[in-house]
């Protein structure tokens, strides 16, 4: 079965609303968490380390205020697309290393449209 | 930094061999990855291979490990309609910090 679930799957939603999608880690617990976007046609793109108790670090070029993640506990981790614009849709999908171990698990991804 | 080059395309007919070449920058990475996404899907992880091994067979699927070269191949053998996806290869440092993708082959079997 999953080791990572990730939600919504798909989602549409207006500009100018905020998004949340939720990764959690269902077998083990997690410190880090890594957020990757796909635009269209494009490869997956690192967007974002998600850090247990602290703060998330940001790739060059990824607005922090308006992608909002918290990882407040050690199997979740959350990622909120804020004023959502239609060039935002995007596919988005986290990856959960195994703490202390070798493997790293993916979501199933989350398919954002934004009308 | 990190760089993983992929051609964006290939065509096979069904019941031929496929050979997805890539190639990659960073001489530390330790783990190669390649995942398939389906139209509309998410990732599917086919297999890896550590940068310690030369080679690795599963099934249908052969990774080759140039580690020299900095090259990866996967072979998928006797192609079926069903392989016709986007293949990603993949590094990584360790098991556990972020992998930098390609920008993925486009591999479309004809029937």
């Amino acid at each position: 079965g999953a080791v990572v679930s990730q939600h919504p799957s798909r989602v549409i939603c207006k500009s100018g609303t905020s998004v949340k999608i939720e990764c959690r880690s269902l077998d083990f617990q997690a410190t880090t968490m890594f957020w990757y976007r796909q635009f269209p046609k494009q490869s997956l793109m690192l967007m974002a380390t998600s850090n247990e108790g602290s703060k998330a670090t940001y790739e060059q070029g990824v607005e922090k205020d308006k992608f909002l993640i918290n990882h407040a506990s050690l199997t979740l981790s959350t990622l909120t697309v804020t004023s959502a614009h239609p060039e935002d849709s995007s596919f988005y999908i986290c990856s959960v290393p195994r703490t202390g171990g070798n493997t790293i698990y993916f979501g199933e991804g989350s398919w954002l449209t934004v009308v | 930094g990190e760089d993983v080059e992929q051609s964006l395309f290939l065509s096979v007919r069904e019941g031929d061999s496929s050979v997805i070449n890539c190639t990659y920058t960073d001489s530390s990475s330790t783990y190669l990855y390649w995942y398939k996404q389906e139209p509309g899907a998410g990732l599917q992880l086919l297999t890896y291979i550590f940068s310690n091994m030369d080679m690795k067979q599963d099934q249908r699927l052969t990774v080759l490990l140039n580690k020299k070269d900095k090259h990866l191949s996967l072979r998928i053998a006797d192609t079926q309609t069903g392989d016709s996806a986007i293949y990603f290869c993949a590094e990584s440092l360790s098991g556990n910090t972020p992998l930098v993708f390609g920008k993925g082959t486009r591999l479309s079997v004809i029937a």
